[in-house]
């Protein structure tokens, strides 16, 4: 059984700092997805890595792939209250076909 | 160019009782997934529909069904409800050459069952 694990679980935080989320599992997908949820709405799609050691910058938010295509972060530098949301990351395990969600990083950002 | 639609967007239904939720992919994809999402938590993988028949299935009961109409569209069809389906569902779209590269979603159904 897949599995991906997200850490830290919940994170609050003041404005202008800087933070890290992490994606781990235990398997070798094929591709991964960060997206970022808000109260009542679908996720939405923030990125897409396929090679290892992938880095991708979005505006304030860097995301890197694993070199073993195991693990991903998420950094977001100098953090603002808009960023506020769950975070989740999701993979595509071409053994099984199935694409999985992370079990969720809640970020709280504070004025 | 719609994104992905669900209806309806809240919905109360009584232990024991039947529901359907609706799903409009995204203009141009062929694929829709369902995923039940409980507060707080990642989306749990139901099913996923592709030339309308079921190809990938979680770790859900039999209680839960889908189905899939020459348009695209797709349904999802829970039984014999209990408290514990209270959840948000979420209906995503892609194209089965794309599936690994991301899923639109839609808003949910926030059901609640009592």
């Amino acid at each position: 059984t897949q599995l991906l694990e997200q850490s830290p679980q919940f994170l609050s935080i003041q404005e202008g700092e800087n933070l890290t989320v992490y994606c781990n599992s235990s398997s070798v997908f094929s591709s991964l997805q960060w997206y970022r949820q808000e109260p009542g709405e679908g996720p939405v799609l923030l990125v897409t890595v396929v090679t290892g050691g992938e880095v991708k910058k979005l505006k304030r938010l860097t995301f890197q792939f694993g070199d073993a295509r195991k693990d991903s972060s998420l950094h977001i530098t100098a953090a603002q209250p808009g960023d506020t949301g769950l975070y989740l990351c999701a993979a595509f395990f071409s053994g099984t076909y199935k694409y999985i969600f992370g079990t969720g990083t809640r970020l709280k950002v504070l004025a | 160019d719609a994104g992905v639609t669900q209806s309806p967007t809240h919905l109360i239904k009584t232990r024991g009782q039947q529901v359907t939720l609706r799903c409009s992919p995204k203009s141009g994809h062929d694929t829709v997934s369902w995923y039940q999402q409980a507060l707080g938590q990642g989306p749990q993988f139901i099913f996923q529909y592709y030339e309308e028949e079921e190809r990938q299935r979680g770790n859900f009961p039999d209680r839960f069904s889908g189905h899939q109409f020459p348009n695209y569209s797709s349904e999802l069809n829970v039984n014999a409800l209990l408290l514990g389906d209270s959840a948000l569902y979420l209906c995503a779209s892609s194209l089965i050459r794309n599936r690994a590269y991301g899923y639109t979603f839609g808003s949910g159904t926030r059901l609640t069952v009592v």
